[in-house]
């Protein structure tokens, strides 16, 4: 069965950086997109990015573009989300997901989260 | 910017239907796709493309779309299906959320 275990998650100062790892299992890793989604405590599911089977291409929400970075390594079937420049407004639990595509990107599994606060 | 609306709360009697919407200017473009999320939990798909349901997924969950309106049916409500429910679309190289919609079986 598909498995997606966060990591990396904590404490961090405003205007620091964090890195999240995600391990996956139970499907093939490589061939298949990835995202991570956050929600911010008592709030909604905001998609954050999302990165392409083979990792050459990323795309990115608006209001992380330029300060957060996806990446993943294939031979490892591990996500990474380097998340730089943070602030209070990026205190949330994020999830990453298995990509399923059917005439547009969704969210096929989901991990258990992992909550990120931003606080000094 | 481009929103996906949908009622914030929906109240429904154990074994009565409830109905959720989600709207959105382009919506009858695209496909919607639809998650539940209870407390604590992890959110997981529950319709996909519109009106199709994973594995899994009791039938009394159903999909349909008119126009740029998506609806969510959940048939005979249970107390289990007592969650918030989101709406989710994929365009431009974004996804977007509905703003979720609280659903209690009372």
């Amino acid at each position: 069965q598909v498995q997606l275990v966060e990591s990396g998650g904590g404490v961090v100062q405003p205007g620091g950086s964090v890195r999240l790892s995600c391990a996956a299992s139970g499907f093939t890793f490589s061939g298949h997109g990835m995202h991570w989604v956050r929600q911010a405590p008592g709030k909604g599911l905001e998609w954050v990015a999302f990165i392409r089977y083979d990792g050459k291409t990323q795309y990115y929400a608006d209001s992380v573009k330029g300060r957060f970075t996806i990446s993943r390594d294939n031979s490892k079937n591990t996500l990474y989300l380097q998340m730089n420049s943070l602030r209070a407004e990026d205190t949330a639990v994020f999830y990453c997901a298995k990509d399923g595509f059917g005439s547009g990107h969704f969210f096929e599994y989901w991990g258990q989260g992992d909550l990120v606060t931003v606080s000094s | 910017s481009y929103e996906l609306t949908q009622p914030p709360s929906v109240s429904v009697s154990p074994g009565q239907t409830a109905r959720i919407t989600c709207s959105g200017d382009t919506l009858g473009d695209v496909y919607t796709w639809w998650y539940q999320q209870k407390p604590g939990q992890s959110p997981v798909l529950v319709i996909y493309q519109d009106n199709k349901r994973p594995s899994g997924i009791p039938e009394r969950m159903s999909g349909s779309k008119s126009g740029n309106t998506a609806t969510l049916t959940i048939s005979g409500a249970q107390a289990m299906d007592e969650a918030d429910y989101y709406c989710q679309a994929w365009g431009n190289n974004n996804a977007l959320f509905g703003g979720g919609t609280k659903v209690t079986v009372l």
